[in-house]
């Protein structure tokens, strides 16, 4: 079965602090997606990204970074000298590729590490 | 407008009405799906759809039913609200093929009393 695991529940930073924000997964699995999704205090839900099992680069994006380890069923978020407004929960998922399209791309998502940045 | 909408965004209802969430949207989406978000639960699939008239039930299905005559439409009914479906409710979309990217509603805010 899959699981994905954030274990920090709640993380506060001063702004302009590097965070990382942990994601742990399980599956059976060798081909599975990964993603990280935002949700600000808007409510909405915000993609940032989908890595698949078998591209194991490390990603960057502005502030943001991704650490893919599958040594490590990891799958770490770290943003550089945060601000503000990346104050959010963050939700880390996993899918696993489908035997038959018909049988759906279920995402499972981690409970969620609320991240608070102070000015 | 494009994109993907719910309704109604805020609902309080009485324990044991019926009560039916409404999720549309405009982009010919294959894939909607259902998701309920708790707090330390993060969002749990209710159901899911591959195509109008193919439905499969997620983690937590029990309570709740779904239609989809409709490649745009995916309601939620709760057939017999309880307490414990005080909820938000998260529809989201996506295109067929390899898992991608979903696009997510605005989210209804459930209180049952």
């Amino acid at each position: 079965a899959q699981k994905v695991t954030q274990a920090q529940t709640e993380i506060s930073v001063v702004e302009k602090e590097d965070v990382t924000l942990d994601c742990v997964y399980e599956t059976r699995d060798t081909t599975y997606y990964l993603f990280w999704y935002k949700q600000p205090p808007s409510g909405e839900l915000v993609f940032l990204i989908r890595r698949n099992s078998f591209d194991e680069q490390n990603e960057i994006s502005g502030r943001y970074s991704w650490n893919f380890q599958k040594s490590t069923s990891s799958f770490n978020f770290t943003i550089t000298a945060s601000q503000v407004v990346d104050s959010a929960v963050y939700f880390c998922a996993l899918s696993e590729a489908p035997p038959i399209e018909e049988y759906g791309n279920k995402l499972v998502f981690g409970a969620g590490t609320i991240l608070r940045v102070k000015s | 407008d494009a994109g993907i909408t719910q309704s109604p965004r805020y609902k309080i209802t009485e324990t044991g009405r019926q009560v039916t969430l409404m999720c549309h949207q405009t982009w010919s989406h294959s894939y909607m799906f259902w998701y309920r978000q708790d707090l330390g639960h993060g969002l749990r699939l209710i159901y899911y759809s591959a195509a109008a008239d193919i439905t499969d039930k997620g983690e937590v299905p029990d309570g709740y039913v779904v239609s989809r005559s409709k490649t745009e439409n995916f309601p939620l009914t709760l057939e017999s609200a309880t307490r414990s479906q005080t909820s938000v409710y998260f529809c989201a979309s996506m295109l067929a093929g390899v898992p991608n990217e979903q696009f997510f509603g605005p989210g209804t805010r459930l209180t049952v009393l």
